[in-house]
């Protein structure tokens, strides 16, 4: 079974559209991340929910809106792409705030390609 | 604010040959240190990790790293490389009280036969 799944793998989309990208693990862990990896595979925090509740906001435009149904859920909107947004967005899990032990758990990343 | 700076984008070796990936920290408070591990089109996987105590860690594959307080440094080594070692590997800190983990840029390790 996989630990943290997001779907869908690849996603190729048009300009200005609107998509999402969902996120789930079984871990049983409170705390939910979304990281995006650019094309020199820089790796940047984007938003962190603990129990639902969301905690990290970097600086991120206000198109992308995370959503936690559950605390096993981390599901990430995005509204009117622009060509900038093309990159593997990356969920991950920890079992307390920040990853206290260092075990971040990552699914297999979502590939975005904006044309 | 923490940084993380990997001072080798690429590092090619070959097979068997021994290997450092560099890894330098900036932070005026305490750290926690990590190295993670991706493989070609897969997430991130932790390779090992320092929290406190001994400076020397170790993974169950073979790579070790030294926190070095004085100077900072944070770096990855093992004595002889496999193939199955090219991967990208990513230094990350976090500080005490810090909620995210910050990542370097990244090293890709390229094993030749």
């Amino acid at each position: 079974d996989t630990a943290v799944s997001q779907t869908p793998k690849y996603l190729v989309t048009q300009m200005g559209n609107d998509k999402s990208i969902k996120c789930e693990q079984n871990l049983g862990h409170d705390t939910m991340y979304w990281y995006k990896q650019d094309s020199k595979k820089f790796l940047k925090i984007m938003f962190s929910y603990n129990n639902k509740e969301l905690i990290i906001n970097e600086t991120v435009p206000n198109r992308f809106s995370p959503k936690s149904p559950d605390k096993a859920h981390l599901n990430l909107h995005i509204n009117s792409l622009e060509l900038g947004d093309s990159a593997v967005y990356f969920c991950a899990s920890s079992q307390d705030v920040g990853g206290h032990t260092g075990e971040l758990f990552f699914g297999e990343g979502s590939r975005l390609t904006v044309l | 604010a923490q940084s993380v700076t990997q001072l080798d984008s690429q590092v090619p070796v070959f097979e068997e040959a021994p290997v450092e990936l560099r890894c330098n920290y900036s932070s005026s408070v305490s750290v926690y240190l990590f190295w993670y591990v991706q493989y070609p089109n897969q997430g991130l996987q932790l390779l090992l990790k320092y929290l406190s105590g001994s400076t020397l860690v170790e993974s169950i594959n073979g790579f070790e790293a030294e926190f070095n307080k004085s100077q900072t440094s944070f770096h990855l080594r093992k004595p002889s490389v496999h193939i199955s070692d090219t991967a990208e590997y990513f230094c990350a800190v976090r500080t005490q009280g810090a909620q995210k983990l910050v990542f370097g840029q990244g090293t890709r390790l390229t094993i030749n036969p």
